[in-house]
């Protein structure tokens, strides 16, 4: 157990479906990332949150967006989901969010859109 | 825009046989070079880079950078089953960031 905590761990929606993935960053991270990993484009970067706040934003498309709560915990939501959105989302914590220290990953989501 | 390269991108080996995974990279910025390996599920880290010419090593595992050429290894000694895995090359920017190669999808047969 890696300590960041992904639900759910297996998903399977309909196109036009909104779905939301939670994740909770180790204990004393600050740092949440989202990654999308498909199976013919490796690991994105989709975005960061430190502290509640958004601080990098990568290829993320504009049905995507996430929000981190005061708590640390992060969601990210997907909305008109289409089958290309079909991939593994991971998400990882980090303490600080600036030295890159090795990432821990959580064990990640597979969304599947039929 | 920042582009990890990895190679090769799939390798297939026999038990005991020794590897080398390849990772060159183009990026503005750059910090660190990191090694994952990812089995089922979650990328597990391996080592973190940012000096050029000194080695990390960790059991039959070593990787080492060469920041004038742009490009780091990670070499595999004496392969078990156990080996098997995607192995990821990622490099840390400015932004906190991580930009990940494809991976290289490495087999080992008994």
């Amino acid at each position: 157990d890696s300590g960041v905590t992904q639900t759910p761990k297996h998903l399977i929606t309909a196109t036009g479906q909104r779905v939301t993935l939670r994740c909770s960053p180790r204990s004393g991270d600050l740092s949440v990332y989202w990654y999308q990993q498909s199976l013919d484009q490796g690991l994105q970067f989709l975005i960061q949150y430190y502290n509640g706040e958004e601080r990098a934003k990568g290829n993320i498309l504009e049905r995507f967006s996430a929000q981190q709560f005061p708590d640390l915990h992060s969601e990210l939501n997907l909305s008109s989901l289409e089958l290309g959105d079909s991939a593994l989302y991971f998400c990882a914590s980090s303490v600080n969010g600036a030295m890159g220290y090795g990432y821990t990953f959580g064990s990640g989501t597979r969304l599947t859109v039929v | 825009e920042d582009k990890v390269v990895q190679s090769p991108l799939s390798l297939v080996v026999h038990e005991g046989d020794t590897v080398t995974l390849n990772c060159s990279y183009e990026v503005t910025n750059f910090r660190s070079l990191l090694w994952y390996k990812q089995e089922k599920k979650a990328p597990t880290f391996l080592f973190m880079l940012t000096s050029s010419g000194i080695e990390k090593k960790s059991g039959r595992l070593s990787s080492i950078l060469d920041k004038k050429e742009l490009f780091s290894i990670l070499n595999i000694t004496a392969t078990q089953t156990g080996d098997s895995a995607i192995y990821l090359c990622a490099v840390y920017t400015s932004g906190s960031r991580l930009t990940f190669g494809e991976g290289t999808q490495l087999t080992v047969n008994p």
